[in-house]
């Protein structure tokens, strides 16, 4: 069972534009929930992430929406730039869970191009 | 410095060979974390150990064999891999305050392995 989806699988924009995935969850336990950025042969890298207690959190040209009543949230990145092509993806977990009982569930990911 | 480094880069190995997988962080993050990323997909959790114990097995054959000397090693040891598991291998870390793993992983390049 997917706990978290995510959405488009891909995405084209254009140099300049503005690139929006989505993601559910279900499990309503999830407090905690990051993005990674993922360029071809890398390791993920936090790009950044928000807890369910703010609606919006930004960092430069990127920015996490939250609706905790509807259990979305979506990254959007505005200026879209060729650097920016990459596979994105969200990810939840239950925070302070305890001891060493601690898990990501991550989205299946979306890949991002940006044309100049 | 948020950098975790793994070796070696790239691996081949035959499915009678033993090989081992180093990871490396001096953040004096006490949760490390062992995952497996094939093409396309998002990183498979295998294993967590915590205050240098293992916690978290994912069901993970016994054909891998992690070890944790330190606080900032953690090894992946592999033998008798079949040509499926070839794979991004990829290692994280994270803090352990007050006993509880924190949210924030933080990811290795990875070693991309491929099984003859």
């Amino acid at each position: 069972q997917q706990q978290v989806k995510q959405s488009p699988q891909s995405l084209i924009v254009q140099k300049g534009g503005i690139s929006i995935i989505n993601c559910a969850y279900e499990n309503t336990a999830f407090d905690y929930f990051p993005w990674y950025q993922q360029f071809p042969g890398k390791g993920p890298a936090l790009l950044i992430a928000i807890r369910p207690d703010v609606s919006e959190k930004k960092e430069g040209r990127f920015t996490i929406s939250f609706n905790k009543s509807a259990k979305q949230f979506s990254l959007h990145i505005m200026d879209s730039q060729p650097g920016d092509s990459a596979t994105y993806f969200c990810a939840a977990t239950r925070s302070h869970s305890g001891g060493s009982n601690y898990k990501l569930t991550f989205g299946k990911g979306t890949l991002l191009t940006v044309n100049p | 410095d948020t950098e975790v480094t793994q070796t070696p880069k790239h691996l081949v190995m035959g499915m009678t060979n033993k090989k081992s997988l180093k990871c490396e962080q001096h953040m004096g993050h006490r949760a490390m974390y062992w995952y497996k990323q094939k093409a396309k997909k998002p990183p498979e959790l295998m294993f967590v150990y915590s205050y240098e114990k293992l916690s978290i097995n994912e069901s993970v054959p016994s054909r891998f064999s992690p070890e944790c000397p330190n606080s900032s090693l953690l090894n992946l040891h592999l033998h008798a891999l079949q040509p499926e598991d070839s794979a991004l291998y990829l290692c994280a870390s994270s803090q352990v305050v007050g006993g509880i793993n924190t949210d924030t992983q933080y990811f290795g390049p990875g070693t991309r392995l491929t099984v003859l």
